[in-house]
Formats: C-alpha cells, structure tokens, sequence
C-alpha cells in the first residue's frame, strides 16, 4: 500500500548539530509539505514543495531548509539546531485537496 | 485563508451524536471547509470537506449553512476511537494555494 513515511522517529541532538528529518512517500504526489507541532501553537507550516526543484517557506522557516531532488522525498534540515527548534515535525503530501500525514518525528534539542 | 473559531472543548457519551461547530464568517466564495481530526500523538488525519452543499462520506457528515458562515461536522455514532482533537480549516483551491493553516480545534473527548 501507498504510504508516508518518517524517519527518525525520535531524535536527541545537541545545539548546533545539523539535522536532517527524511520523509519520503509512495502516492507520487506533487505537493509535500513539513509542519511543527507545539503545545499552544498547534501546528505551524515550516517549508513546502508542489514538485522536484521547487520549494517555498512557510510561516516559520527560520533555522529551516528542504531540497526536493525527485517526488518521493522532501527531507528538513536544520541547519545548526536550536533548543527553541524542540518540537513535534510531520511531514505530508497531497496531490489535490486532502494532506495525508506522517506519523511524525519528535525531535529534542539539549 | 478564512480564519475559524472553534469551541476549545467539547464531550459526547459513547453512541451518541457528536456536534462540531466551527464559524468561518470571512469565508469568501471561493473557499471550501475542511475538517481534519488529530489522535493523540498521530498525525492529522482528513475527514471531510465541502463549498456549500452538506457532504457526507463513511466518516461523517459536514452541514454548512446556506450564508456559509459556519459550519457543522457531524459524527452519527461517536465511538471512544473518535475521541481527538478536530481541526476545521477554511482555504482556498487555487493552483499553488495547497497550504493548510491549523487553528487551535475542539477537543473532542467521548465517554463511556
């Protein structure tokens, strides 16, 4: 069956480390989207792609970057992590109007 | 995109009818209603949507008023397995405009 997939699935990073989140999915949808999940924030749009080579920012992009080389994969970089970038990241794709989510990567920045 | 107001909170007993309300009262034509729910510690999940007629589908049922002001998702036979947190999302379909942008919700709990 066609899936989207998150790996790690939990990841423990020191300040400044780079990390990178891989998502990758099956449908071969066009549009992937990365989003941050905080309590009180509920979730927040980090950077988005609607096909390979192109990629846009979101409303907290800051700290952030993706590259998309090929429709499956839509990794998130963090570039020199922060403690403040602590937080629940999902990763989706959509072809036409429904996102379909990942289950999500819980990130810890000490 | 339209903001939404939804209640924070909201209980149902076990079997019963579950009632989600959701204003929207700056929807302008061309923005469709939403309705995504999320598990606990899962990602969110889609349910439904519609522009202006009630749809329905093997999840639930989304009642929008004539003026489209608001907004009504319905789940006939809530089960402890619906208890999540609902999100209704106004946006728009044009070309390039796939974002979705997530209030706060309803925290839908259902009890025994």
């Amino acid at each position: 069956d066609a899936e989207i997939t998150q790996s790690p699935r939990h990841k423990i990073t020191e300040t400044g480390r780079q990390v990178t989140l891989a998502c990758h999915q099956t449908w071969n949808h066009n549009n992937m989207f990365w989003y941050r999940q905080d309590l009180g924030h509920g979730l927040r749009l980090i950077h988005y792609s609607y096909g390979v080579q192109d990629t846009n920012k979101g409303e907290v992009s800051d700290g952030y970057s993706v590259s998309r080389s090929n429709t499956e994969d839509l990794p998130l970089t963090l570039e020199s992590a922060a403690s403040s970038q602590t937080s629940v990241y999902f990763c989706a794709s959509s072809r036409g109007e429904t996102q379909y989510f990942g289950p999500g990567t819980r990130l810890l920045v000490l | 995109d339209a903001k939404t107001t939804q209640p924070p909170s909201m209980d149902c007993a076990e079997g019963r009818a579950a009632n989600l309300p959701c204003n929207h009262s700056t929807i302008s034509g061309n923005e469709y209603v939403y309705w995504y729910r999320q598990i606990h510690s899962q990602g969110p999940q889609y349910i439904i949507h519609g522009l202006k007629n009630n749809e329905t589908n093997e999840m639930a049922s989304l009642i929008i008023t004539e003026d489209r002001k608001s907004s009504t998702l319905i789940l006939p036979h809530a089960t402890l397995r619906d208890t999540a947190v609902y999100y209704c999302i106004v946006r728009s379909q044009i070309q390039g405009a796939q974002k979705l942008v997530f209030g706060q919700g309803t925290r839908l709990t259902i009890n025994p």
